[in-house]
């Protein structure tokens, strides 16, 4: 792997509540990825990054917003948490200048009650 | 809007046998081909396609490109059971904002 760890592992937060979670990234790539996996869905896109303090909307960035301060830290922040954001978090980083090869953190599974 | 589509969505299979998994898709600015195994945790990277009809193969498992009839094949030969998995699939396409999107899946057991 790429060095990826994803913080928390698990949580559970009630509805209206934020949340933050931080993705960390020791290989110095440049870009980096929020994705959440569903049942039905598969993988979507939430946001991404392509550099310090340079980020992009992905398909479904309803609710989530990201920031990113320093090239190893990316963070996604639900405002105010639904439970339809009930699902689990997977942070990737990308090893060249376009999409190539991706490497997923361990995820984060996000319950919202 | 862009589409990756899976299937079969679930297969089960005893070891020895072959499987052929598919995966076709309709994006705008198609660039690339990805496949991913995920077991029971996050996905790891097997194989990325550009280019038509260049077979690309590690150990049991191969995959091939068809970008005229948009679509791809991930081959496994000798199943074990620890190819059991889900297999994902996904296109980046490329254009002022790349994204990869991905399929549903297709979750493979292989049963000893």
């Amino acid at each position: 792997d790429a060095g990826i760890t994803q913080s928390p592992r698990h949580k559970v937060t009630e509805t209206g509540t934020p949340v933050t979670l931080r993705c960390h990234q020791t290989e110095n790539h440049r870009y980096m990825y929020w994705y959440r996996q569903d049942p039905g869905h598969g993988l979507r896109l939430i946001h991404y990054s392509y550099g310090v303090k340079d980020t992009d909307k992905g398909e479904v960035s309803d609710g989530y917003s990201v920031s990113r301060s320093k090239t190893e830290d990316f963070l996604l922040t639900l405002e105010s948490a639904t439970s339809s954001q009930t699902s689990v978090y997977f942070c990737a980083t990308q090893t060249g200048p376009f999409f190539n090869e991706q490497f997923f953190g361990p995820g984060t599974r996000l319950t919202v009650l | 809007e862009d589409k990756v589509v899976q299937s079969p969505l679930s297969l089960v299979v005893h070891e020895g046998d072959t499987v052929t998994l598919n995966c076709s898709y309709e994006v705008t600015n198609f660039r690339s081909l990805l496949w991913y195994k995920q077991e029971k945790k996050a996905p790891t990277f097997l194989f990325m396609l550009t280019s038509s009809g260049i077979e690309k193969k590690s150990g049991r498992l191969s995959s091939i490109l068809d970008k005229k009839e948009l679509f791809s094949i991930l081959n496994i030969t000798a199943t074990q059971t620890g190819d059991s998995a889900v297999y994902l699939c996904a296109v980046i396409t490329q254009g002022g904002s790349e994204k990869l999107v991905f399929g549903k899946g297709t979750k493979l057991t292989v049963n000893p």
